[in-house]
């Protein structure tokens, strides 16, 4: 059974640029959660998305956005890009039931100069 | 909102010793409680899951347990070996807070061989 892959692993990006990130959830998996983790911060919630649908949305500000398709594979997408959006992104998916957990992707590391 | 602690921060052992590592969150109106291990620059492998009916979980050398009244929850490593060396998280899943998980800040465990 394939786990959750995270595309690409690696990203370097200049400031003021954007980027997109994709996760594809494990099969059967409907919920897909984004989260941002910094040394300082540690891990901060994104959002989730469950039917193509935002469920819940952390505190971040509206450069930050994603979607999610029909196949549940999301996307992120940061605009305008600066120095402090530099961290590991991590996307998990779980089966929308209460008693699942999360399964994570091995997250992509994005460094913005 | 919840809010999620781990103690130690940092912890060093010889090879062979059992170890304890602890998690306490502020409210106890939970889905369940998750143990990860992350290597440096890696994604979150889980190690266990909880849900809040249940008082232990175990996995091989690995036994964690739930006190929800408390608002606490352990993980005992038995025999640690060098490759256990990681950070540690926990992640704990609000009843009533949306479909978001919140994770402590971890605790970075080197076992010395």
């Amino acid at each position: 059974k394939a786990g959750v892959t995270q595309t690409p692993r690696y990203l370097i990006k200049t400031r003021g640029q954007q980027v997109t990130l994709s996760c594809s959830p494990i099969s059967g998996h409907r919920s897909v959660s984004w989260y941002q983790q910094t040394p300082g911060q540690g891990l901060q919630f994104l959002f989730e998305y469950f039917s193509e649908t935002q469920r819940n949305k952390g505190n971040f500000p509206g450069r930050f956005s994603g979607r999610q398709f029909s196949n549940s594979r999301s996307e992120m997408n940061v605009s305008t890009l600066e120095l402090g959006d530099s961290a590991l992104y991590l996307c998990a998916s779980r089966y929308d039931q209460g008693g699942y957990g999360y399964t994570f992707g091995s997250g992509t590391r994005l460094t913005v100069v | 909102k919840q809010e999620v602690t781990q103690i130690p921060a940092a912890l060093s052992v010889p090879e062979g010793e059992n170890l304890v590592l602890n998690c306490s969150f502020t409210d106890s109106a939970i889905y369940n409680l998750q143990w990860f291990r992350q290597d440096p620059g890696k994604g979150l492998t889980s190690l266990l899951l909880i849900q809040s009916s249940q008082r232990e979980q175990t996995s091989g050398r690995l036994n964690a347990s739930l006190d929800k009244s408390s608002g606490r929850s352990t993980l005992y490593i038995a025999a640690s070996q060098p490759g256990d060396s990681a950070t540690y998280l926990c992640a704990v899943r609000p009843r009533f807070d949306g479909n978001q998980f919140y994770f402590g800040t971890g605790t970075s465990l080197t076992v010395i061989p």
